[in-house]
């Protein structure tokens, strides 16, 4: 059974506009959550990370809470561009032990 | 240089071929991490290494077996693989486990 989970397979947002993408984990013992951008071709790059001693980090237009209750948490893109049409991926991982946990990615298309 | 490099690219092979998947990283990182990518589904983790050990095995099967020379380079040979083992196949490495990874381009591996 999938430990982390992206529901929504795309998202499209007008260029300026917010984009919000969000993420569900199962796992109480994870601790530590990231998001990757994944264009064609590419693998992978990380973007933005947040542990869960705290419930949101920002790093430029980017920002992510965490909301441990809900076992939830969403990238905030704003203003969005249509440079960051990419595909997002949700991982998670719980100190100590070695395995990242991946969702399956929500595929976020900017329109100029 | 790119940090993480992975050759080939694209790999087609029949199912009684061997092959081998090379995975290159410039980064000094001391963690490598092979994944697998197939459709609609999560990225799976495969093996890690750190400091050249063996430190996961997620339960792959034998037809897939890694090789770690040296902390830079990271390989997978195949053989009797299966159409199924069809997927994108990611390297990735990180400083120190648990650390951020950082992603290759993968290799798309096709097995007829």
């Amino acid at each position: 059974d999938q430990q982390v989970k992206q529901n929504s397979p795309s998202l499209s947002v007008q260029e300026g506009r917010i984009s919000i993408l969000n993420c569900d984990y199962t796992n109480s013992m994870f601790d530590y959550f990231l998001w990757y951008k994944k264009y064609p071709a590419e693998g992978p790059t990380f973007l933005i990370s947040i542990s869960s001693i705290k419930d949101k980090n920002e790093d430029g237009r980017f920002t992510v809470f965490l909301n441990k209750s809900a076992k939830h948490l969403s990238l905030h893109i704003v203003p969005s561009q249509p440079g960051d049409s990419a595909v997002y991926f949700c991982a998670a991982l719980q100190t100590g032990a070695n395995n990242l946990f991946f969702g399956t990615g929500t595929r976020l298309t900017v329109i100029p | 240089e790119t940090g993480v490099t992975q050759t080939p690219r694209h790999l087609v092979m029949g199912m009684t071929n061997k092959k081998s998947l090379k995975c290159e990283q410039h980064l000094g990182h001391n963690a490598m991490y092979w994944y697998k990518q197939s459709a609609k589904k999560p990225l799976e983790l495969m093996f890690v290494y750190n400091f050249k050990e063996q430190t996961e095995n997620n339960s792959v099967p034998s037809r897939f077996s890694p090789e770690c020379p040296n902390s830079s380079h990271l390989f997978l040979h195949l053989h009797t693989l299966q159409p199924e083992d069809s997927a994108l196949y990611l390297c990735a490495s990180s400083l120190y486990i648990q650390e951020t990874q950082y992603f290759g381009p993968g290799t798309r591996l096709l097995v007829l």
